[in-house]
């Protein structure tokens, strides 16, 4: 099956410093990559749509200027959490779309940030 | 806008029992329908889905999902489970397209014990 892939896996920071999530997808294009949040034992909360070579949209009460996303290509959206606070560790989930709108979504392994 | 409950947050459950994980939706427009299942600090895999057609699905080892539209509900049952399904059960829908943004519902942890 189809394959995306987050990196990093695990990372840790200090508080004030800006850390950059990458989710590739491996194996096809896509066009449309989704962000999503899990907070420890909870659901997971969408962020943010990440459409290739446009800005992202942002759901409703996500910071668009602490939570950058590029979507530069068609294999490869960023996440950069800026100035990052201990309130912002969380598991961090991407999903890739495969094809149009009707395409099969995959997830990423996600990324556990933790800031001290 | 909408929305997706689970009602059950935990189930344990003895191994090699049936199973059931309750998931009822909120929606003025029509949705597609998916399960997802998420081990310990990995990603999600999708389990099954809903997208037309008959309204039960099933996957490869063993579940199965029955889209009921009068009750809004796509509960996902498993007649007997395993040690190696112990893990947390998101259910989720999407609007307009199948590939849309999902919805997830609070998840559902199934512990399953020996």
């Amino acid at each position: 099956g189809a394959v995306v892939s987050q990196h990093p896996s695990r990372v840790i920071c200090k508080s004030g410093t800006s850390v950059k999530i990458e989710c590739r997808s491996l194996d096809f294009q896509a066009t449309t990559m989704f962000w999503y949040r899990q907070f420890p034992k909870q659901s997971l909360m969408l962020m943010a749509t990440s459409n290739e070579g446009s800005k992202a949209t942002y759901e409703q009460g996500v910071e668009k200027d602490k939570f950058l996303i590029n979507h530069a290509s068609l294999t490869l959206s960023t996440l950069t959490v800026t100035s990052a606070h201990p309130e912002d560790s969380s598991f961090y989930i991407c999903s890739a779309r495969a094809g149009g709108a009707s395409g099969e979504l995959f997830f990423g392994e996600g990324s556990r940030l933790t800031v001290l | 806008a909408q929305s997706v409950t689970q009602l059950d947050s935990q189930v344990p459950v003895f191994e090699e029992a049936p199973v059931e994980l309750r998931c009822n939706y909120s929606s003025s427009v029509s949705v597609y329908l998916f399960w997802y299942v998420q081990y310990p600090n990995q990603g999600l895999q999708l389990l099954l889905k809903y997208l037309s057609g008959s309204t039960l699905v099933k996957s490869i080892n063993g579940f199965e999902a029955e889209f009921n539209k009068s009750q809004t509900s796509f509960h996902l049952r498993k007649p007997s489970v395993h040690i190696s399904d112990t893990a947390e059960y998101f259910c989720a829908v999407s609007v307009g397209a199948a590939g849309n943004k999902l919805t997830f519902g609070g998840g559902t942890r199934v512990l399953v014990k020996p």
